[in-house]
């Protein structure tokens, strides 16, 4: 099965910008989502497909990606985002899904 | 309003089975992408199982052969049988609706250990 690989960990100075990546084959055949999850929480999906986002996510998440990397861009970080952000995307035959193990994110 | 309750966890034995419900409001678990994730303590997401609005299943190489997926219809509740289990399928359960995963439940945990 495929595999998406992130950085374990990440920080950022308050009201900067921070990109998390997310690699794997299969994100060259198919779209990243993601997701933050904060401690004793469910986790939230806060960009989807090309680059789209659900109704109530702030705009400073965005979302992108080239070849077989996938980005997430917070601009201008603030508190209330620190958490653990995690992709995933369907595995390479399409039918599964994988997580990749998830980015935790401090903001300074 | 989107609600989906889980719940039927719990303490069970190596080698024992569980059976998990996802209690949904707010629109029809038959004509939607339904999915259990799971977490264990302290780890990342695990995705488990899919299963598709025609009725298609789907499984992680970790619990295929041992976990079913269903759902009721009469009930608007998705399910997930889980059977041979293992103490690594310690985690919280998650079930969650569409593709992508845009609604999710709070989760139920199940502890497996003698």
């Amino acid at each position: 099965s495929s595999e998406l690989t992130q950085d374990p960990a990440v920080s950022v100075a308050l009201g900067q910008t921070v990109r998390i990546t997310c690699q794997g084959d299969s994100l060259s055949s198919y779209y990243a989502s993601w997701y933050q999850q904060k401690p004793g929480q469910a986790p939230l999906l806060v960009i989807y497909g090309k680059n789209n986002r659900p109704s109530g996510i702030p705009d400073r998440f965005s979302g992108s990606s080239s070849g077989n990397t996938a980005s997430l861009t917070i601009t201008g970080a603030q508190a209330e985002d620190e958490a653990d952000y995690y992709c995933n995307s369907r595995d390479s035959g399409g039918d599964l899904v994988v997580f990749g193990g998830g980015t935790k994110l401090t903001v300074l | 309003e989107v609600q989906l309750v889980e719940s039927g966890g719990g303490l069970v034995q190596p080698g024992g089975s569980l059976r998990l419900s996802c209690a949904a409001s707010g629109f029809t678990v038959s004509s939607n992408y339904m999915s259990w994730v799971r977490q264990a303590p302290g780890r990342g997401l695990e995705w488990v199982s899919v299963i598709y609005s025609g009725g298609s299943t789907y499984y992680a190489d970790s619990v295929k052969g041992r976990f079913t997926t269903s759902r009721d219809n009469s009930k608007n509740t998705l399910y997930l049988q889980m059977n041979s289990l293992r103490a690594e399928d310690t985690a919280v359960y998650y079930c969650a609706r569409g593709r992508p995963e845009v609604d999710w439940g709070q989760g139920t945990l199940v502890t497996v250990s003698s």
